[in-house]
């Protein structure tokens, strides 16, 4: 079975600071991998979504890379807002989507 | 767009009584899904639906819960009977095509508490 875990579990940086969101896995046969944001009380909301073909994507001041034979993947956010303040999961997928339990990000104004 | 749309919101129960949660996936979403979350954990699947067919129910507890997606559309979940364990986030997600290819988009998800 796919383990997924993430580091840190949580964590609080100063508003406009650039941060490092990681995600590892233990199986490297997947489909592909997607990162969310969730916000209390509410559904996963979909960042970004990284084919095993590829290396990276972007989206504003988001930036996912995937090395899949080391098994890991890194979110990287730039600039950070309070608005960002959310739990951040990665998902993998093999044969169905496998998920983290999350880093909780606190972005202090 | 519509996005993925699910009720109730939230559900409070007691132990022993049925409860079903509805879900309508984005238009065209041939895949559809049922996560179940406990707080501070990731979703974990119960099953996944290709159009009405149920081709991954094997970690959806059969004893207690049901599915059903008629007209490969919108699904039921249901629970009878409903036990203190089953207090969690039952989430709905769906994707075009199939699971070695489709982004996940979920719903808001309905909260069951069961005292």
């Amino acid at each position: 079975k796919q383990e997924v875990t993430q580091i840190p579990a949580a964590l609080s940086v100063p508003e406009g600071e650039n941060l490092v969101l990681n995600c590892s896995f233990t199986d490297s046969a997947i489909y592909n991998l997607q990162w969310f944001r969730q916000d209390p009380g509410k559904g996963l909301t979909s960042l970004l979504l990284i084919q095993s073909s590829q290396r990276e994507q972007t989206s504003g001041r988001l930036n996912a890379s995937l090395d899949k034979s080391s098994g890991r993947s890194t979110l990287y956010i730039a600039a950070s807002q309070p608005g960002d303040s959310a739990t951040y999961l990665c998902a993998v997928n093999g044969n169905q989507f496998y998920f983290g339990t999350g880093t909780s990000l606190t972005v202090i104004p | 767009e519509a996005g993925v749309v699910q009720s109730p919101r939230y559900k409070i129960i007691e132990k022993k009584q049925p409860v079903a949660f509805w879900c309508n996936p984005i238009s065209g979403h041939n895949t559809l899904y049922w996560y179940l979350q406990n707080l501070g954990q990731g979703p974990e699947l119960l099953i996944r639906y290709e159009n009405e067919e149920a081709v991954d129910d094997s970690q959806l507890p059969k004893d207690r819960f049901s599915a059903e997606r008629l007209k490969g559309v919108d699904s039921t979940l249901k629970i009878q009977p409903a036990e203190l364990g089953d207090s969690a986030v039952y989430l709905c997600a769906s994707s075009l095509g199939g699971a070695d290819t489709g982004e996940l988009f979920f719903g808001e998800g309905s909260r069951l508490t069961v005292l």
